[in-house]
């Protein structure tokens, strides 16, 4: 299947840390990228993280991946009013000759002062 | 090195009428790829492009094409427009070095085109 779900709305104080699910149904997939979506704007990439890999740290910014379960998640330590924002998964796999890429529903993340 | 640009930025259609959205890639770039996003959607996949030729494509009907040029600049052509093609949609463009290339092949975006249809 082509399905890639999150859950749809995450809301946590400021300070706190969020961590933001997503699960995915190809195995075969090579990447898995977490973008960001601000309200009228584009997608800014935030981090990625390569199939063989279980975990990722970047700043801020933890990416886990269980490829066993075909679960992805993104921690955002000390999150701030800045982060609200809506955050997409996608995986990206080899599909009849292209790299593809799918991206997830989205989870708004609300973040209270 | 600039970034994605897309235009128009808004524009409002008619049903049955043709629309062309436009894109230019990051420099050095050479795939552009087309999503469309529906209001609380995740984008969906539209095409793409490398080399000036289509190489993959999604769910969409023919009515949707376009066109990738030299310059690795791309549009986005919709015919016969439905009021169900009210949506944001995204250019993104990317390095790859092929259908089976082993790099992240990281997406960037532009800003994106907002279509209406009435």
């Amino acid at each position: 299947g082509e399905d890639v779900e999150q859950s749809l709305f995450l809301s946590v104080r400021e300070g706190d840390s969020s961590v933001i699910n997503c699960t995915y149904t190809d195995s075969s997939s090579t990447y898995l990228y977490w973008y960001k979506q601000e309200p009228g704007a584009g997608l800014q990439l935030l981090t990625y993280i390569f199939s063989n890999m279980d975990m990722k740290q970047d700043q801020r910014l933890t990416v886990l991946l269980n490829k066993k379960d075909k679960h992805l998640s993104l921690r955002i330590a000390d999150t701030q009013t800045g982060d609200s924002a809506i955050y997409f998964c996608a995986e990206r796999k080899l599909a009849g000759g292209y790299q593809k890429v799918t991206f997830g529903t989205g989870t708004k993340l609300q973040v209270i002062p | 090195e600039t970034g994605v640009t897309q235009s128009p930025t808004h524009l409002i259609k008619t049903r049955g009428q043709q629309v062309t959205l436009r894109c230019s890639s990051q420099s050095g770039h050479n795939t552009v790829s087309w999503y469309q996003q529906a209001l609380g959607q995740g984008p969906q996949f539209i095409f793409q492009y490398y080399r000036e030729e289509e190489n993959g494509r999604g769910n969409f009907p023919p009515r949707f094409s376009g066109l990738q040029f030299p310059n690795y600049s791309s549009e986005l052509n919709v015919n016969a427009l439905e009021l169900d093609d009210s949506a944001l949609y995204l250019c993104a463009s990317s390095l790859s070095w092929g259908p089976t290339n082993s790099g992240a092949n990281v997406l960037t975006f532009g800003a994106g085109s907002r279509l209406t249809v009435l």
